[in-house]
């Protein structure tokens, strides 16, 4: 168990309203990743984090911004949600050592 | 830049027999990460297997190996004695270390293979 935890796990919500997803680690990790996932589009990078208030742009960020006031939260906006956003949100930290990335559970988004 | 292709976006096998999942990547560096990660319908990401580029003997956890080709830029996964729990999403991944060729460390994805066991 890597400690982390999103919420919420499932939201609907309409097109046009603003919508925050929250990742909560444990682990004091340092980096941090949100992802989307799509069907035949595997997981795809949208902001990540390098430290606190230390974040960046990923592959698909546009419509997105992202906030890390505190190592343990990364908080990922969706300033006004769209049908196109509908999608599963994952989070998830880097092992220190290991290089891989442990995930949270998801979140699941639907925009109407 | 770096890519990951699956070429198989479903694959079926019976149970008890050995299956292995393709992937292909391209990268100019030397040295990186490779994964295999599952995902059930559950849809919690699971690490299943991971290999650093730099080692040349392939890794082995339990039912599953690799077989890593450096130079074909090829890691393909192999699932021996098939069991009904194996059925799943399988996303082949590669990551560089953070700072490393402008990395920060997240993990590059295919588009996954489609698992299903058959009794």
């Amino acid at each position: 168990d890597a400690g982390i935890t999103q919420s919420p796990r499932h939201k609907v919500t309409e097109t046009g309203t603003p919508v925050t997803l929250r990742c909560h680690q444990t682990e004091n990790h340092r980096y941090m990743y949100w992802y989307r996932q799509d069907p035949g589009h595997g997981l795809r990078l949208i902001h990540y984090s390098y430290g606190v208030k230390d974040t960046d742009k990923g592959e698909v960020s546009d419509g997105y911004s992202v906030s890390r006031s505190k190592t343990e939260d990364f908080l990922l906006t969706l300033e006004s949600a769209t049908s196109s956003q509908t999608s599963v949100y994952f989070c998830a930290i880097r092992g220190s050592a290991t290089g891989e990335l442990f995930f949270g559970e998801g979140s699941r988004l639907t925009v109407l | 830049a770096q890519t990951v292709t699956q070429s198989q976006p479903e694959m079926s096998v019976q149970e008890a027999e050995t299956v292995t999942l393709s992937c292909t990547y391209d990268t100019s560096e030397s040295d990186y990460y490779l994964f295999w990660y599952k995902q059930p319908p559950s849809r919690q990401m699971i690490l299943v297997i991971r290999q650093e580029a730099y080692k040349q003997q392939n890794a082995t956890e339990n039912r599953f190996s690799v077989n890593f080709q450096k130079a074909a830029k090829s890691f393909s996964l192999k699932i021996s004695d098939s069991q009904l729990g194996d059925a799943a999403m399988y996303f082949c991944a590669y990551s560089l270390q953070p700072n490393y060729g402008g990395s920060q460390g997240n993990l590059i994805f295919g588009k996954g293979t489609k698992l299903s066991v058959k009794p």
